[in-house]
C-alpha cells in the first residue's frame, strides 16, 4: 500500500512569490492534515480536513495561507505571498477517521526555502 | 498553553545498549500518546502508542511507559541499533483538543557502532 505522497520534495523561491504544495493521502483515509515543521522542532498543525470539509483551521495564517481538498482526496496548500519566516518543512498526514486516538501517517514533506 | 516537551535534546548510546527517551506533558486531560521516529529528510514514522488507561505497552524492541501521576512518558528501545539513529518525538492528544496532535520538541538519538 502506498503511503502519503507529497510533491515537490524541495522548493526554493524568493520572498513575495506564491508557492503550492500537493498531497495525496493513503487510500481510504478520510482525514487529512497539513503540518508545518520548523528546524529542530516538532510539527505544528495548520489545518485538518474531514473529507472535503476543513474542520480545524484555527492555526492557519489565513492572510497568506490557503488550502483545499475539493473532492475529499488530494489536497493543496498554498502560500501567497511567501515570507522569509515561511521557510520550513510542510508535512501532510492522513488517518482513517478523526475523533482522537487515531494513528497519523505522514508523507516525507516539502522543504520550502524562501530567499 | 498546554505543551508537550522532552527532557533531553540529545542522547548518544553504544550499539547494543538500551536507550531511554523521556517526555513530559502538561495537559492532564491528555488521553492518547504516540511516539514518532523521524529520520533525516523523512516524515515522522509511527512507532508505538498508548492510551491513558494503560501504564505500559510493548512492541518489537520498544516499550512505552506512562506515568499519569507525574505526567511523564518514556520510550525504551532495547538493543539499540545504528538504524535507530533519528529524532524521536512524543505527541499527545485529548478529547478536548479533538484530533489535534501536539508534538514535543524531539530528542536526537545517535547510536555509535
Amino acid at each position: 500500500e502506498a503511503g502519503v505522497v507529497q510533491s515537490p520534495r524541495y522548493k526554493i523561491i524568493e520572498k513575495k512569490q506564491p508557492v503550492a504544495f500537493w498531497c495525496n493521502p493513503i487510500s481510504g483515509h478520510n482525514t487529512l492534515y497539513w503540518y508545518r515543521q520548523n528546524l529542530g522542532q516538532g510539527p505544528e498543525l495548520l489545518i485538518r480536513y474531514e473529507n472535503e470539509e476543513a474542520v480545524d483551521d484555527s492555526q492557519l495564517p489565513k492572510d497568506r495561507f490557503s488550502a483545499e481538498r475539493l473532492k475529499g482526496v488530494d489536497s493543496t496548500l498554498k502560500i501567497q505571498p511567501a515570507e522569509l519566516g515561511d521557510s520550513a518543512v510542510y508535512l501532510c498526514a492522513s488517518s482513517k477517521r478523526t475523533g482522537g486516538q487515531e494513528k497519523l501517517f505522514f508523507g516525507s514533506g516539502t522543504q520550502l526555502s524562501v530567499l | 498553553g498546554e505543551s508537550v516537551g522532552l527532557h533531553l535534546p540529545t542522547l548518544s548510546v553504544q550499539e547494543g545498549d538500551n536507550s531511554i527517551i523521556n517526555c513530559a506533558y502538561s495537559n492532564s486531560a491528555s488521553d492518547y500518546f504516540i511516539w514518532y521516529k523521524q529520520e533525516s529528510g523523512k516524515g515522522p514514522q509511527f512507532i508505538i502508542d498508548i492510551r491513558s488507561n494503560m501504564d505500559k505497552r510493548q512492541g518489537q524492541r520498544v516499550t512505552v511507559l506512562l506515568n499519569k501521576t507525574v505526567k511523564h512518558l518514556s520510550l525504551q528501545i532495547a538493543a539499540t541499533q545504528p538504524g535507530d539513529s533519528a529524532v524521536y518525538f512524543c505527541a499527545e492528544t485529548s478529547e478536548t483538543s479533538g484530533s489535534r496532535l501536539t508534538f514535543g520538541e524531539g530528542t536526537q538519538l545517535t547510536v555509535n557502532p
